[in-house]
């Protein structure tokens, strides 16, 4: 089974809304972290937000947040006022505390429309 | 301080010819992950050190690729006899620590294309 699930290979959004992408995740550790990473078409990695599983509040940072439902495994990230440089490959990625290695979905594409 | 820094940034190499990578991650971080990202796609995990441990070549694909950490700083990552199918980017990313929020930092890649 995939440890990461991202169903939106592709997303387009009005410059200056917000947009959801979603992530589900696969894990029987009880003790994880959920990572959102972006890649713009310099092809870095940039680090956008953290969400621990035992993190009572969902994660904010800037326009960022994550949509933690834990119960339904789901860590989506909203981008509010959506600018121009936010076109880029998304990536959500999970880390479990009992192994080594990092998670990472096949991404969403988003495309800020002008 | 230095990010994560990797070189060659481009290799082309004729099938066949063994390669190797170079990772310097950032300094005092135990962790380091190396990945492969095949155009278009998301990352494939490849092998992961941490401190002294021995390292988890789970991801590897197959025996032609290995990793070596010297003295828990740089890596190598070495493919031997290359495949037009290894052609992709290969990343590394090195964490401080392996829990809580840890992110990886990222390297800007290594570029190889097998002809």
């Amino acid at each position: 089974a995939q440890k990461i699930t991202q169903t939106q290979p592709g997303m387009f959004v009005q410059e200056k809304e917000a947009v959801t992408l979603d992530c589900t995740y696969d894990t029987s550790d009880p003790s994880y972290g959920l990572f959102w990473y972006k890649q713009p078409s310099s092809g870095e990695m940039i680090f956008l937000i953290y969400q621990g599983s035992y993190d009572q509040q969902n994660a904010t940072e800037g326009r960022y947040s994550l949509n933690f439902q834990k119960a339904r495994k789901s860590a989506n990230l909203v981008i509010s006022a959506s600018q121009l440089g936010d076109s880029a490959m998304y990536f959500c990625a999970m880390r479990e505390d009992l192994g080594n290695q990092f998670y990472f979905g096949t991404g969403t594409s988003l495309t800020v429309i002008p | 301080g230095a990010g994560v820094s990797q070189s060659p940034s481009n290799k082309v190499t004729e099938k066949g010819k063994d390669v190797e990578l170079r990772c310097d991650p950032i300094s005092g971080h135990t962790a380091l992950y190396w990945y492969r990202q095949s155009l278009g796609q998301g990352l494939e995990f490849l092998i992961y050190f941490q401190g002294n441990s021995a390292p988890d070549k789970s991801g590897l694909p197959s025996d032609r690729f290995s990793a070596e950490r010297t003295g828990g700083s740089v890596s190598t990552l070495t493919i031997q006899r290359t495949q037009q199918e290894d052609s992709a980017v290969y990343l590394c990313a090195s964490s401080l620590r392996t829990s809580g929020d840890n992110e990886q930092f990222f390297g800007p890649g290594t570029r190889l294309t097998v002809l």
